[in-house]
């Protein structure tokens, strides 16, 4: 079945901590993208990819990192340097970058103790 | 600047009543992408629909209908005869052709209750 599949669903860690946040996508799709969602918000966009090799930053890209060395995969890394990382983190990939639908996976909530 | 407002936060009905829920948008392009989004309590944001600036149509599906309207920037979705399973948060959001970045409001909340 093609899809955005994103793992893990849960994600625990301590304080001070980096976390990577894995996205992979088996629909040949140009672009991906990284949202963040908290509580009672929209959407909100931390970095997103139109092609391989390269990745901008979005609204809210301090404290986070990305790669894009493969066309299906676009992990996200939560650094420590991220004061309030607890969130729900949704993955979305377009056919090309721009104004195409973005189609999203099933998110990664990550929690920090 | 662009920007997308879902004034209702929450909204609850009753099984088969039925239910609109508003979207009024901001942009300075003439050429831009309207989307509603539904995301059921496990998460994941499922298309409904998009619709570009140039097509005033209004479009039914089923149960769902959407009312773009330009004058007002408006892009309002309605579900008729709603079912316990609308129950979802739904995101309506902007992206333009000079940005293309998707901008989203802050969701409604609809609550459909048997």
């Amino acid at each position: 079945d093609g899809g955005i599949t994103q793992s893990p669903k849960y994600l625990f860690r301590k304080e001070g901590q980096n976390v990577t946040l894995s996205c992979e996508q088996n629909l040949n799709h140009d672009a991906m993208y990284w949202y963040r969602q908290d509580p009672g918000q929209g959407l909100r966009l931390i970095y997103y990819s139109q092609i391989v090799n390269d990745f901008q930053k979005g609204d809210i890209a301090e404290g986070y990192s990305v790669s894009r060395e493969k066309k299906e995969s676009f992990p996200l890394t939560v650094t420590s340097a991220q004061k309030n990382p607890t969130a729900f983190y949704l993955c979305a990939s377009s056919i090309r970058p721009g104004t195409d639908t973005q189609y999203f996976g099933p998110g990664t909530r990550l929690t920090v103790l | 600047a662009q920007k997308v407002t879902q004034a209702q936060t929450e909204i609850s009905v009753v099984e088969k009543e039925d239910v609109t829920l508003d979207c009024v948008y901001e942009t300075r392009d003439t050429t831009y992408y309207l989307f509603w989004y539904k995301q059921p309590p496990s998460g994941e944001l499922v298309f409904l629909i998009r619709r570009n600036s140039f097509d005033e149509q209004n479009e039914i599906s089923g149960r769902y209908s959407w009312n773009f309207q330009k004058s007002t920037s408006s892009f309002n979705f309605t579900i008729t005869a709603s079912q316990v399973v609308d129950s979802a948060v739904y995101f309506c959001a902007l992206s333009e052709w000079s940005q293309g970045n998707l901008i989203f409001g802050k969701g409604t909340k609809l609550s459909v209750k048997p």
